[in-house]
C-alpha cells in the first residue's frame, strides 16, 4: 500500500533555531514529492522534487530528496514566527492515476 | 478567477441534512481535487477529475458522498444524510494538467455537524 510517513508529528522550538522536517514514502511508480505549507487555511506550494541529491531553495528554506533511500528533507534555518505552520508532504505516484497522497504533517511552532 | 475558490467557507447543519459544496477552479486548469482534512491531521484524498470525468473515486468514503464537474470547471461535492464524522475542512485543489503539477488550493469549507 502507498504511503507517505512525516516526522517529526510536531517540533516546538525556539525563534532563530534551524529545524529539518522528514518525510519518507512508499510509492509504487513515483513521479514527483511535493512540500507545502498550511498555515490558517489553503496549503501553499513550497517545492516540487523530481531528482535526487539537488536541493532546492528558496529564501531560509530548503528541501532535498533521496530517491535510493526514498525519503525527503525539509530544512528552515533561523527560523521566525511566521514560520509557525503545518508543513505537509506529498508524493505524486504514476501507477496511482495521478492520485496525490499526503502525509500527515508536521505541525511546527516557533516561540518567540 | 485568481485563485480557486470554495463556498460557502463555513457550513453548519443538523445531522441527516444533505450539503454541497462548490469549488471553482483556476481559469483554464483541467485536473481538480477534493480532500478531506480532519482536526489536526493531514489531507485525505477523495475524488479527482481530469476535464469533466472522474478516473479515480476511490478515495469517496461511501456512497453519501458523490462529485462532479462540468464545463471543465465548477465542482461540487454533495454528502447526502450528514454524519457526524462527515465534520472536517474540505479543500479542493486544481492544477494545470495531472501529473508534475503542484496544486493550487482554495480555503476550504469547514463543515460543522451538530
Amino acid at each position: 500500500e502507498d504511503k507517505v510517513v512525516q516526522s517529526p508529528l510536531s517540533l516546538v522550538v525556539h525563534e532563530g533555531d534551524t529545524v529539518t522536517l522528514n518525510c519518507s514514502y512508499e510509492v509504487t511508480n513515483f513521479r514527483s514529492l511535493l512540500w507545502y505549507k498550511q498555515e490558517k487555511k489553503a496549503p501553499t506550494f513550497l517545492f516540487m522534487l523530481t531528482s535526487s541529491g539537488i536541493e532546492k531553495k528558496s529564501g531560509r528554506l530548503s528541501s532535498i530528496l533521496d530517491k535510493k533511500e526514498l525519503f525527503s528533507i525539509l530544512n528552515i534555518t533561523a527560523t521566525q514566527t511566521g514560520d509557525s505552520a503545518i508543513y505537509l508532504c506529498a508524493v505524486d505516484d504514476m501507477n496511482r492515476d495521478d492520485k496525490i497522497i499526503f502525509g500527515k504533517g508536521t505541525r511546527l511552532h516557533i516561540l518567540p | 478567477g485568481a485563485g480557486v475558490s470554495q463556498s460557502p467557507s463555513n457550513k453548519v447543519t443538523e445531522k441527516g441534512k444533505d450539503v454541497e459544496l462548490r469549488c471553482d477552479p483556476i481559469s483554464g486548469h483541467t485536473a481538480l481535487y477534493w480532500y478531506r482534512q480532519r482536526l489536526g491531521q493531514g489531507l485525505e484524498f477523495l475524488i479527482y477529475f481530469q476535464g469533466n470525468s472522474a478516473p479515480d473515486k476511490s478515495g469517496l468514503p461511501s456512497d453519501r458522498f458523490s462529485a462532479e464537474r462540468t464545463g471543465e470547471s465548477v465542482s461540487t461535492l454533495t454528502i447526502q444524510r450528514t454524519q457526524q464524522e462527515d465534520s472536517a475542512v474540505y479543500l479542493c485543489a486544481s492544477s494545470p494538467r495531472t501529473g508534475n503539477q503542484p496544486q493550487h488550493f482554495g480555503d476550504g469549507t469547514r463543515l460543522s455537524i451538530l
